[in-house]
């Protein structure tokens, strides 16, 4: 299987500034997941889809933030009014959830910097 | 709220010298699930190894084993004769019984020098 892939995989902003990342998961994975991680840190959830529904979001998540996953296939995270705050790698996971088993394969992530 | 401690932060060994990376969890659900992943300094997560917590086999891969005591709350992994390629942050972590949201350590980073 092809892995998850993420893109960009780098990405500089203004403060302020809207930026939007994309995740296309492995093939036939119902479930998407989106978690940040900052340095020296471990990834922290934000939220998952299972098909193209949204079905808890992290109170990391805040207003500013939005994701979507139209048709169930890849889905977007976006940002709107960056702030410094926000830089850290934000890292997209799929599983397909078959007999009670549910691992999660992850992307390399996008690295957002926020200036 | 579930919460996952790996003490150690940093260990650096020599090669071919065999390592353990401790992880303790706290958890109130009666199943849930362990895993452990391995970030390699490129960066990108790669999956070890997910135990169920009604599973306390251990289980050995290769070099890699893990240690699984329900009793002291523990998930242990050892690398056996490790490499300079076992170079990695290794983070453990578990779900709770909610089968989605994986919950992270800070990380262990293992450094092994030649």
């Amino acid at each position: 299987d092809t892995g998850v892939s993420q893109d960009p995989r780098h990405k500089i902003t203004k403060r302020g500034q809207n930026v939007t990342f994309r995740c296309d998961p492995i093939s036939e994975h119902n479930r998407l997941y989106w978690y940040r991680q900052t340095l020296g840190q471990g990834p922290e959830f934000l939220t998952y889809f299972q098909n193209e529904a949204q079905l808890e979001k992290s109170r990391l998540l805040s207003d500013r933030f939005s994701a979507e996953r139209p048709k169930g296939s890849f889905s977007t995270l976006e940002i709107q009014r960056t702030e410094q705050g926000d830089s850290a790698m934000y890292l997209c996971a799929s599983s397909r959830l078959t007999s009670g088993t549910d691992t999660q394969y992850f992307g390399p992530g996008t690295r957002l910097t926020v200036l | 709220a579930q919460k996952v401690t790996q003490a150690q932060t940093e260990i650096s060994v020599v090669e071919k010298e065999d390592v353990t990376l401790d992880c303790v969890y706290e958890t109130r659900d009666t199943t849930y699930y362990l895993f452990w992943y391995k970030q390699p300094p490129s960066g990108e997560l790669v999956f070890l190894i997910r135990r169920n917590s009604f599973d306390e086999q251990n289980e050995i891969s290769g070099r890699y084993s893990w240690n699984f005591q329900k009793s002291t709350s523990s998930f242990n992994f050892t690398i056996t004769a490790s490499q300079v390629v076992d170079s990695a942050v290794y983070f453990c972590g578990d779900s709770g019984g909610s089968n989605y949201k994986l919950t992270f350590g800070k990380g262990t980073l293992l450094t092994v020098n030649p």
